[in-house]
């Protein structure tokens, strides 16, 4: 079974500006967490959606939104980009919501 | 208090000995508990998740789950150098989300 895809894998922008990031998770699951991890702040909850509903929410400023599609694949999406933004982003997928959450490679994200 | 606590580290250990993990956790998460592993500049990878109370075992790895202590630890027998990761302790509070620990730097001397 494939696991979990993201694309891209890097990616490089400039303040200001928005940016899409996508997730596929592992077929058949129906959770996708996203992460943000930063060498200071460590692992730090964005969002989870299940069944195209955003379930859970962490404590980001609004310029961060996701969305689910019917097929699970989810999307993540920044506007106004800060020089704070830079960061690894991890999507996370699982079976259902309180099973094992499997990670994808990740999104490097540099905002410069 | 903070939910997920874990010791940063870093924790040395020589090859070939037992390497222990700790994690204590709140009220708050009580749910499910999960061990990850994670390199340097790689995504955190599942090793091990425990529901309840008592030992886990999985080839080289043993989660042991405390609940009246509110602990769940992680050996790692016989250590091996390409055991040296970031080991994340994560919790499953009652709305499904995982907090997690700030995790512990293991160092595995050869």
């Amino acid at each position: 079974k494939a696991g979990v895809t993201q694309t891209p894998r890097y990616l490089i922008k400039t303040r200001g500006q928005q940016v899409t990031l996508s997730c596929s998770p592992i077929s058949g699951h129906r959770s996708v967490s996203w992460y943000q991890q930063t060498p200071g702040q460590g692992l730090q909850f964005l969002f989870e959606y299940f069944s195209e509903t955003q379930r859970n929410k962490g404590n980001f400023p609004g310029r961060f939104s996701g969305r689910q599609f019917s097929n699970s694949r989810s999307e993540m999406n920044v506007s106004t980009l800060e020089l704070g933004d830079s960061a690894l982003y991890l999507c996370a997928s699982s079976l259902e919501r309180f099973y094992e959450q499997y990670f994808g490679p990740g999104t490097r994200l540099t905002v410069t | 208090q903070k939910e997920v606590e874990q010791n940063s580290g870093p924790l040395s250990v020589p090859e070939g000995a037992i390497a222990s993990l700790n994690c204590t956790y709140s009220d708050r998460v009580s749910q499910s508990f999960f061990w990850y592993r994670q390199y340097s500049g790689k995504s955190p990878e599942l090793i091990m998740s425990i529901y309840s109370n008592g030992d886990k075992e999985d080839g080289r790895f043993t989660a042991q789950l405390n609940k009246a202590s509110q602990y769940v630890s992680l050996l790692i027998r016989d250590s091996q150098p390409s055991d040296s990761a970031t080991y994340l302790c994560a919790a499953m509070d009652s709305n499904y989300q995982l907090i997690w620990g700030a995790g512990t730097k293991l160092i595995i001397k050869p």
